[in-house]
């Protein structure tokens, strides 16, 4: 069955990284990409960006272009997202959803990480 | 970038009733149009995608159509497990923004 597991939860201080991993199994890695999506507290879902797993084209939000490096091992089958100079507004859960067909759709998730950007 | 509005922001039915949520993008997007549900400290699921396409193992009282720039996700009788928040995405052009979500209260 198809499962994305995340990496733990993290508190950082502002102005530092952070790097998000998300391990797939189940289907062939490299036939889909990866969506990465968060959600401040109490707060809608936000579209950060897309990396297809075949050959690491990406796509970023227009917002954090800079600060986000979306990547792939497919040694590993494991995404990873970096997100850089950390603010107390990036503090949010993010997801790592699998990208299926032209459609884009996001049709298996990650649990979920928690990012907590606090001094 | 293409904005999606949902309405309304939140609603109150009873078990039974039929419910309709709609999501407007400020320009057309075809079909590229996907709906999820998502309860409290959850990952997202999906429900509908290419605006009218059932996903697999979502029962059949869920339905969505439009196409262009609106949208409809119907509950045709609302069962106590549909208690959720309901988001609309756009997958026509990057960034493929989400809607702000329709949260779906017990009455």
């Amino acid at each position: 069955q198809v499962q994305l597991v995340q990496s733990g939860a993290e508190v950082k201080k502002p102005g530092a990284s952070v790097r998000v991993s998300c391990k797939a199994s189940g289907y062939t890695f490299t036939s889909y990409g990866i969506s990465w999506v968060r959600q401040a507290p109490g707060q809608g879902l936000e579209w950060m960006g897309w990396i297809s797993a075949y050959n690491g084209n990406t796509n970023y939000a227009q917002k954090l272009q800079g600060r986000v490096t979306m990547t792939t091992d497919t040694s590993t089958s494991t995404a990873y997202m970096e997100l850089r100079s950390l603010r107390s507004d990036d503090t949010a859960i993010y997801f790592c959803a699998r990208s299926s067909g032209g459609y884009y759709v996001l049709d298996y998730w990650g649990q979920g990480t928690l990012i907590t950007v606090s001094s | 970038d293409i904005q999606m509005t949902q309405s309304p922001s939140s609603l109150s039915a009873s078990v039974g009733d039929r419910v309709t949520i709609t999501c407007r993008a400020s320009q057309s997007i075809s079909s590229y149009l996907n709906w999820y549900q998502q309860k409290p400290g959850k990952a997202p699921k999906l429900l509908i995608y290419a605006a009218s396409s059932l996903q697999s193992g979502v029962p059949s009282r869920f339905s969505g159509s439009g196409s262009g720039t609106d949208f409809t996700l119907t509950i045709s009788s609302l069962q106590p497990e549909d208690f959720a928040t309901y988001y609309c995405q756009q997958t026509y052009s990057t960034p493929r923004a989400f809607g702000q979500g329709t949260k779906v209260e017990i009455k």
